[in-house]
């Protein structure tokens, strides 16, 4: 079935760059588009880029100068690395698999991890 | 990038009672729309995609509806396992945006 496991450090120190590791099974990414969505706690969800099936990559504005998601699609995972972290982007990180039939719409989640910004 | 406005921001009701949640988009979204439902400590479940169609396994007693900028969630005769947080959130344009939620509780 279609799974997906986010895996992280817990605690990273202010300015510093955050790297999450998204491992997916029961599809292909060269086949579904990966979301990364985050969450600060308490409050709503941020989309935060996609890697495209085609191996492409898209981001929120906001965060683009930034963020880089690459893949490797022989481990069947998807990176994220974020630099200059500040208090701000404490929040729990998700990677989701897009819908097959129409982009935009992440249908299976990963269960997050909760990244704290402290020093 | 498209600007979601949820309302209410909390809710309370009655087990069986049939709530209401609203949408709007700042601009014309098309049926764009998708609604997703967060229980405490777990990660989005989704619902609702296209406005109005519901996702495999979700229960019938929940559905969607509108157009345009403005749309909506029903949930009818409330059960306990329905209380949750509750999101809306456009794909008609990139970047995917999300309403702030609605935080659904037990009277």
């Amino acid at each position: 079935q279609v799974q997906l496991k986010e895996s992280g450090p817990g605690l990273v120190q202010p300015s510093q760059t955050l790297s999450l590791t998204c491992t997916v099974s029961g599809f292909s990414l060269t086949s579904y588009h990966v979301h990364w969505v985050r969450q600060p706690p308490g409050k709503g969800l941020e989309w935060m880029g996609v890697m495209w099936s085609d191996g492409d990559t898209s981001y929120n504005s906001a965060l683009k100068s930034r963020l880089s998601i690459s893949r490797d699609t022989s481990k069947s995972q998807v990176f994220l690395k974020m630099s200059s972290l500040q208090t701000e982007d404490t929040a729990t990180y998700y990677c989701a698999r897009d819908n097959e039939h129409t982009t935009g719409i992440p249908d299976y989640w990963g269960q997050g991890v909760m990244v704290t910004v402290s020093s | 990038d498209i600007q979601m406005t949820q309302s209410p921001a909390s809710l309370s009701a009655s087990l069986g009672e049939t709530v209401t949640i609203e949408c709007r988009a700042s601009e014309d979204i098309y049926n764009g729309l998708a609604w997703y439902q967060q229980k405490p400590g777990k990660s989005p479940q989704l619902l609702i995609y296209n406005a109005n169609s519901l996702h495999t396994g979700v229960p019938s007693r929940f559905s969607g509806s509108g157009s345009g900028t403005q749309y909506s969630l029903k949930i009818n005769s409330l059960q306990s396992e329905d209380v949750a947080s509750y999101f809306c959130q456009q794909y008609y344009n990139y970047p995917p945006t999300f309403g702030a939620g609605t935080k659904l509780e037990l009277k």
